[in-house]
């Protein structure tokens, strides 16, 4: 079965610091990989999506994340994050075959401290 | 433009007890989606609706949970009667587009369903 693993549930980093949130997925068919944010007492919102074409996708909010093929990889990245960057966020899955639905990811937990 | 909307925001029932959860997507999107997230676990896929039909009901746990979408606008999801498995916080999506996965998908702020 497709799956999505984002093996970091947690990730605490200093404000202004970098930061890598890690998604891989098995596939053995194409794949549209999107990252999606939660904010406290918020909805998912979309940071960013791969389609096709480049690998390195730009989202809002400063984030970016690199398509990786042969490592089925899609990790989220952010040169300096804030404060307001604390969130959850969710790396999933959809196959340009089938249906629509989205596999997701666990989640991984974003803590940005002063 | 109004986003997705769910109501109520949060549930609490108690076992046996039956709940509906609606949904309002955005207007004009024929694509509805159900998710649910069980504390700590992944969000999940329920089910999907293409205006008024049932397009992949795959992720449904049991004959308990009852999904519909009049007219093809909002959709209700009815958990009758409710378990304790239940609790978690179940999602609605909308999506304007049917071709492959490509769609995005917006999501609503969740009810979150507590069920004791």
């Amino acid at each position: 079965a497709q799956s999505v693993t984002q093996l970091d549930s947690q990730v605490p980093v200093f404000e202004e610091a970098p930061v890598e949130l890690r998604c891989n997925y098995s596939s053995s068919v194409s794949v549209y990989l999107f990252w999606y944010v939660q904010y406290p007492n918020q909805g998912l919102q979309l940071l960013l999506k791969y389609l096709s074409g480049s690998t390195l996708v730009k989202g809002i909010n400063g984030f970016e994340a690199e398509f990786n093929k042969s490592q089925t990889s899609f990790h989220l990245r952010k040169p300096s994050v804030h404060i307001s960057d604390t969130a959850e966020y969710f790396c999933a899955v959809s196959w340009n075959t089938g249906f629509q639905k989205l596999v997701f990811g666990t989640g991984t937990r974003l803590l940005v401290s002063p | 433009e109004a986003g997705v909307t769910q109501f109520p925001s949060h549930s609490v029932i108690e076992k046996g007890q039956t709940v509906t959860l609606r949904c309002d997507p955005i207007s004009g999107h024929d694509n509805l989606y159900w998710y649910r997230r069980v504390m700590g676990k992944e969000i999940k896929f329920l089910l999907h609706f293409v205006k008024e039909s049932k397009q992949d009901e795959s992720g449904m746990p049991n004959n308990r949970f009852l999904a519909e979408r009049t007219g093809g606008t909002y959709s209700t999801l009815k958990v009758q009667p409710a378990e304790l498995e239940d609790s978690g916080v179940y999602f609605c999506a909308s999506s304007q587009y049917l071709s492959g996965g490509r769609n995005e998908q917006y999501f609503g702020p969740g009810t979150r369903l507590t069920v004791t």
